[in-house]
């Protein structure tokens, strides 16, 4: 089975900031690497599909990168509503998986 | 617009069973697989189940196979999570999720979830 690991597991910044967050897969899943944003209470929402095509109507704020064991995902202005728990999952085979989640907190 | 509406949570004993239900609307159910998508309190997100679209192949996380059947009823536009065995560890909110056209291991659409609390 495929095991996904993200980091940090948790990160402070600002409304304004660039983060940049990591996913590893434990073997090679070439490109089929998605990206949920999840706030409590509310449902998630798929940001990025493929490891970096962007989902219809998310903000161009959102990218994601890599291919094969590493990606990342970079929000280049925080935004209130960006403050979230971010996971990627990936879809390459089953048992589909998701990694433990980087939260972003207000600084 | 396009929904998914769970129910069937509530609290149940260790061993016990439970069924859960989806649903669906807004979309053509028929031709889309359909998942199970659970998160534990203060945990992740963890894959449960994948029902293909015409309900022929089913998939299931190592966690639960053996113990949970996932189902669809194409009639009704409702997919099912036939629940045995409960473990303490069962307990999470559940959610059905849709994938999107051309992705089917990926979830676009969400419903508002299901809690589910087994202790005695």
């Amino acid at each position: 089975d495929i095991q996904m690991t993200q980091s940090p597991s948790s990160l402070s910044a600002s409304v304004g900031d660039r983060v940049t967050m990591t996913c590893r897969a434990s073997q090679s899943i070439s490109t089929y690497l998605n990206w949920y944003h999840h706030k409590p209470g509310n449902a998630p929402k798929l940001l990025i599909y493929g490891a970096s095509i962007l989902q219809t109507g998310v903000p161009s704020r959102f990218s994601g990168g890599g291919s094969g064991t590493d990606f990342t995902l970079t929000i280049s202005s925080l935004q209130p509503e960006d403050f979230a728990t971010y996971y990627c999952q990936q879809s390459y085979s089953s048992p589909l998986a998701f990694g433990g989640g980087t939260t972003v907190e207000i600084k | 617009q396009v929904q998914l509406v769970e129910s069937g949570g509530g609290v149940v004993q260790p061993g016990r069973s439970l069924r859960l239900s989806c649903a669906a609307s807004g979309f053509s159910f028929s031709t889309y697989g359909m998942h199970w998508v659970r998160q534990a309190p203060g945990k992740g997100l963890e894959w449960v189940a994948l029902i293909s679209f015409d309900g022929s192949n089913t998939y299931y996380a190592d966690s639960v196979r053996g113990r949970f059947t996932i189902s669809r009823d194409i009639s009704k536009n409702t997919l099912f999570l036939q629940m045995s065995s409960l473990r303490p560890e069962d307990t999470a909110v559940y959610y059905c999720a849709k994938p999107p056209r051309g992705l089917p291991d990926a979830f676009d659409i969400w419903g508002q979830g299901t809690m589910v609390t087994v202790s005695s």
